[in-house]
Formats: C-alpha cells, structure tokens, sequence
C-alpha cells in the first residue's frame, strides 16, 4: 500500500538550516507537497513539486527529490523561531487518488 | 484566512450525544474532503465528496456519517462515539479531485478540536 514515512522531530538553533526528511512508496506518485501546521491551525501548502523535476528553490525553501529513492527533502535556510510548527509530506498519485500525507516532523527552533 | 472555515472549533461530548461537525468553503471548489488528525499519527482520510458525491469513504465506522447538501458545504455527524474519536478532525477543499490536470493542492480549515468522554 501507499506509505509515506518522516521522522518526528528536528530541532535546529536559530540562523541554521533545516532539512527534513520525507520518503514515500507510490512510485506513480505526480505530485509531491510539503504542509506547514502551526499550533491551533491547519496545514497550509508551503511548497510542491512535480514528479518530473529534481529541485525547486522559493525564497528560503528548497526541495529536492529524488525520484530513483523515492525521497523528498525539504530545507529552510536560515531557519527562524517562527518556522516551528509540524511540517507534513503528502503525495498525490493518479488522479482521482486523495493525498496520502505522513505523521509530520515536530521543528523546534531554538534562539 | 484559508477560505475554508470550520465550526465549532472546540467540541466535548458524551458517547451518547449527537453532535455535527461544519465545513464551508468560499473557493469555489469542487471537492470537499474530512481528514482525522490524531497525535503521532499520519492524516488519515475519512470521506472525499466530489461535486456533492462521495467517491471514497475509507472504512470509516458509522458513528460518523458525512453530509454534503451543495459544493460549499460538507458536514460530519457524529453519535455514540467512542474515547479513540477524540482527535483534530480537519476538513478540506480542492478544486476537483477527479481531474488528473490540477496539482490536486488542498485548502485546509483549522480543524475542529473533538473530545470524547
């Protein structure tokens, strides 16, 4: 079955960089997201990527994917106290499939 | 303001009450979806309705039975729930998840924080 896996917590110091990392097992997968939820809220789209690309770079965030592995990471450079949150993976295969998301990493940033 | 709003946001209740659970979404999407969110766990999938269809319910007991009257609206009604429900449970909008030709993003509500005593 479909599955995607990432670890539960992080924790950076302020000014660092961050990555996170996701892997998944539906290779038919089209598109790849990362969710950011913050205390009280839900998830709001942070960044995607489709499954024909490698990296996608907006502003602080950059995503890498390999394709061959599976594995989908994202990194935050210069990583700030207000990045903490949960941060979920999800990936979409063929249509007419819902999202399939992970637990979600716990980043904490530290000052 | 993500356009999909969610009432109540805090709900406690017995296991023998009936209570509903409400979505409205100003996106004009097509597709509606309620996901539970429990602690360490993945999001798991309940009910996704496609221009007023339901066209996935995985598995979900029927103390939990989902209403979606119009495109904008989706409901879960909840009665003789259990402990295990309490959860955050999240709804959500897409433009249209049949379509293969969108990035298929979701429009998530803030959730509706359930507990069950």
């Amino acid at each position: 079955g479909e599955d995607v896996e990432q670890s539960l917590f992080l924790s950076v110091r302020e000014g660092d960089s961050s990555v996170i990392n996701c892997t998944y097992t539906d290779s038919s997968s089209t598109y790849l997201y990362w969710y950011k939820q913050e205390p009280g809220a839900g998830l709001q789209l942070l960044t995607y990527i489709f499954s024909n690309m490698d990296m996608k770079q907006d502003q602080r965030l950059t995503v890498l994917l390999n394709k061959k592995d599976k594995h989908l990471s994202l990194r935050i450079a210069d990583t700030q106290t207000g990045d903490s949150a949960i941060y979920f993976c999800a990936e979409k295969g063929q249509a007419g499939t819902a999202l399939i998301f992970g637990k979600g990493t716990t980043l904490s940033v530290s000052s | 303001e993500t356009g999909v709003t969610q009432t109540p946001r805090h709900l406690v209740m017995g296991m023998t009450n009936k209570k509903s659970l409400k979505c409205e979404q100003h996106l004009g999407h097509n597709a509606m979806y309620w996901y539970k969110q429990s602690a360490k766990k993945p999001l798991e999938l309940m009910f996704v309705y496609n221009f007023k269809e339901q066209t996935e319910n995985n598995s979900v007991p029927s103390r939990f039975s989902p209403e979606c009257p119009n495109s904008s609206h989706l409901f879960l009604h909840l009665h003789t729930l259990q402990p295990e429900d309490s959860a955050l449970y999240l709804c959500a909008s897409s433009q249209d998840h049949l379509a293969g030709v969108n990035t298929g993003e979701l429009f998530f509500g803030e959730g509706s924080r359930l507990t069950v005593l």
